[in-house]
């Protein structure tokens, strides 16, 4: 049974500090690892997606890696703004049972203007 | 292109009566999920389907919940009776058929308060 877990649940940092998330999985025989953003009350927005094959995936001041050998995925996020603050959450994409999708617990993150 | 749209947005109803959630994935996803997330946890998968039928419902509290999908489109998920706990929110997702590019699509939610 494929096992996602986020350290730490929750983190603070002051604006324009850099933001690591990590992410770690048991089973990898994924598809791919996706990282969601969830503001407050709202739905899941996609911000990445690596797929198995790849070692890592960019997109702005966001850079995402995977270590599929490992197990692990690490959400960087650069030069941190208030507007960053959210819960990130990642989620695989596991081959087995018609690609199921298992979501991680989440990082609660406040950036301090 | 048209996303997951769900509804209705906030639901509020006492425990002991039942409530259905919509969901309309994007337009030739086959894979559609519903997850429960209750408040400070990542979200749960209660069931998944392709096309229309079940591939995953093992975390499906099936004495009270059900769900279908008819004709492999829309898909609706019921509680009946409902608890205090069934309060969460509930997410619908969508996705092509599993390839190492296939991304998932969340709707907005339907937020759910049993009193």
């Amino acid at each position: 049974k494929q096992e996602v877990t986020q350290i730490p649940a929750a983190l603070s940092v002051p604006e324009g500090e850099n933001l690591v998330l990590n992410c770690s999985f048991t089973d990898s025989a994924i598809y791919n690892l996706q990282w969601f953003r969830q503001d407050p009350g709202k739905g899941l927005t996609s911000l990445l997606l690596i797929q198995s094959s790849q070692r890592e995936q960019t997109s702005g001041r966001l850079n995402a890696s995977l270590d599929k050998s490992s197990g692990r995925s690490t959400l960087y996020i650069a030069a941190s703004q208030p507007g960053d603050s959210a819960t990130y959450l990642c989620a695989v994409m596991i081959k087995a049972a018609g690609n199921k999708l298992t979501f991680g617990g989440g990082t609660r993150v406040l950036v301090k203007p | 292109e048209a996303g997951v749209a769900q509804s209705p947005r906030y639901k509020i109803i006492e425990k002991r009566q039942s409530v259905a959630f919509w969901c309309n994935p994007i337009s030739g996803h086959a894979t559609l999920y519903w997850y429960q997330q209750i408040l400070g946890q990542g979200p749960k998968l209660l069931i998944q389907f392709q096309n229309n039928g079940v591939v995953d419902d093992s975390q499906l509290p099936k004495d009270r919940f059900s769900a279908e999908r008819l004709k492999g489109v829309d898909s609706t998920l019921k509680i009946q009776p409902a608890k205090l706990e069934d309060s969460a929110v509930y997410l619908c997702a969508s996705s092509l058929v599993g390839r190492p590019n296939t991304e998932a699509f969340f709707g907005q939610g339907t937020r759910l308060t049993v009193v």
